[in-house]
């Protein structure tokens, strides 16, 4: 069965430092991934997403994501990180057969001025 | 503007007193969902409509009913609400492409007393 991981519940960088956010999935073929932002109050943003091609896709907000089938992870990376991207983090997988959307339970960020 | 319209975003109800949550999009958009976001445990999908009226069941449909009666609206019933159906509501739509991703609404926090 599909299946997603963010096998950190919690993070907390400091403001201007990088931030790498795990994601893992679990999808017999080639994944639709995507990654998602929910600020405080807010809903679902989209960040970026990926199906094929280039491997590195750059999103909204200074964001990019890595797939890498060999490991199965959809990593997001932010090189410097701003107060303002203190939020949830949500990664996701589509799947094209049952139309179906399956999520992580999240990471939540925390950025110390 | 491109958006998702949820009402109300907060409702607090007695058990078993009938409430609907309602979600518009201005997108043209084919498919829409129903999510409720737990601590710990993520976006979990309650029901989903293909098109106008085309429903199916998502993770977790028990207790609640939705329509699809103009593309547009997919509204949330709740017939009797229980305090376990406390939670914090996302509606959802998208093009009817996998790859597209969701556009969601700003959610809607249910509190059953």
């Amino acid at each position: 069965a599909q299946s997603v991981t963010q096998p950190d519940i919690h993070i907390t960088v400091s403001e201007g430092a990088s931030l790498e956010l795990r994601c893992n999935y679990s999808y017999g073929a080639t994944p639709y991934l995507f990654w998602y932002v929910q600020s405080p109050g807010q809903g679902l943003q989209l960040l970026l997403k990926y199906f094929s091609g280039d491997t590195l896709v750059q999103g909204i907000k200074g964001f990019e994501a890595e797939f890498k089938r060999s490991q199965s992870s959809f990593n997001l990376r932010k090189p410097s990180v701003h107060w303002s991207d203190a939020a949830e983090y949500f990664c996701a997988v589509g799947d094209s057969g049952t139309y179906k959307y399956i999520f992580g339970t999240g990471t939540r960020l925390k950025v110390l001025a | 503007e491109a958006q998702v319209t949820q009402n109300p975003r907060y409702l607090i109800t007695v058990t078993g007193k009938k409430l609907t949550v309602t979600c518009s999009q201005n997108m043209n958009h084919e498919y829409m969902s129903w999510y409720r976001q737990d601590p710990g445990l993520g976006l979990r999908q309650i029901y989903y409509s293909m098109n106008v009226e085309v429903t199916d069941k998502g993770d977790v449909p028990e207790g609640y009913k939705v329509s699809r009666k103009e593309k547009r609206n997919f509204p949330l019933i709740l017939e009797s609400p229980s305090p376990n159906q406390t939670s914090l509501y996302f509606c959802a739509s998208s093009n009817g492409q996998v790859g597209y991703g969701y556009t969601f609404g700003s959610g809607t926090r249910l509190t059953v007393v």
